[in-house]
């Protein structure tokens, strides 16, 4: 069984520009969510996504958006980037995304902004 | 506001030491617990999950404890070895999904052989 799956694994960009991240869920989970990991701040929630739907949204600027798509496959876009936004994102799966569920992460894409 | 400390933040111990991490949360209306394993430049690892009615789990060396009054868990390692060395995060999810989990800044362990 195939697990979470993020793309690209790492990549540099540039202040201004934006960045679209991609995450294959495991199949079968309908939960994806996304975190931010720096070593200041540690792993910080983004957003939860169920069903195409976004359930529940951390505290980040709009900057910072994303999506599901029918096959649960997600999206998260970062605009405008700024050198804080360098960090490990990861996106994790679980069936439904409830309290029994157990999470599964991906290996993460590491962003770098210069 | 909701938070989760794991003291100390680095852990060096000598093989096959049993050890203890330690895993603290201000809010005791947790829905559960749970711990995490990352190995450097990677994911997360799934270790254990603790609900909130339960009081521990175990999986072969790894034992992990919950006390929602007095708001700590625990993750107990067995024998450790050089293997374990990695950063160990816990969890805490507060309300219904996964989207509210808040981690702590994890404890890097290092077994020496």
């Amino acid at each position: 069984k195939a697990g979470v799956t993020q793309t690209p694994r790492y990549l540099i960009k540039t202040r201004g520009q934006q960045v679209t991240l991609s995450c294959s869920p495991i199949s079968g989970h309908r939960s994806v969510s996304w975190y931010q990991q720096t070593p200041g701040q540690g792993l910080q929630f983004l957003f939860e996504y169920f069903s195409e739907t976004q359930r529940n949204k951390g505290n980040f600027p709009g900057r910072f958006s994303g999506r599901q798509f029918s096959n649960s496959r997600s999206e998260m876009n970062v605009s405008t980037l700024e050198l804080g936004d360098s960090a490990l994102y990861l996106c994790a799966s679980s069936t439904a995304g409830t309290a029994g569920n157990t999470i599964y992460f991906g290996e993460g894409s590491w962003l770098t902004v210069v | 506001k909701q938070e989760v400390t794991q003291i100390p933040a680095a852990l060096s111990v000598p093989e096959g030491e049993n050890l203890v991490l330690n895993c603290s949360f201000t809010d005791s209306a947790i829905y559960n617990l749970q711990w995490f394993r990352q190995d450097p430049g990677k994911g997360l690892t799934s270790l254990l999950l603790i609900q909130s009615s339960q009081r521990e789990q175990t999986s072969g060396r790894l034992n992990a404890s919950l006390d929602k009054s007095s708001g700590r868990s625990t993750l107990y390692i067995a024998a450790s070895q050089p293997g374990d060395s990695a950063t160990y995060l816990c969890a805490g999810l507060y309300g219904g999904s996964q989207g509210n989990l808040i981690f702590g800044k994890g404890t890097k362990l290092s077994v020496k052989p």
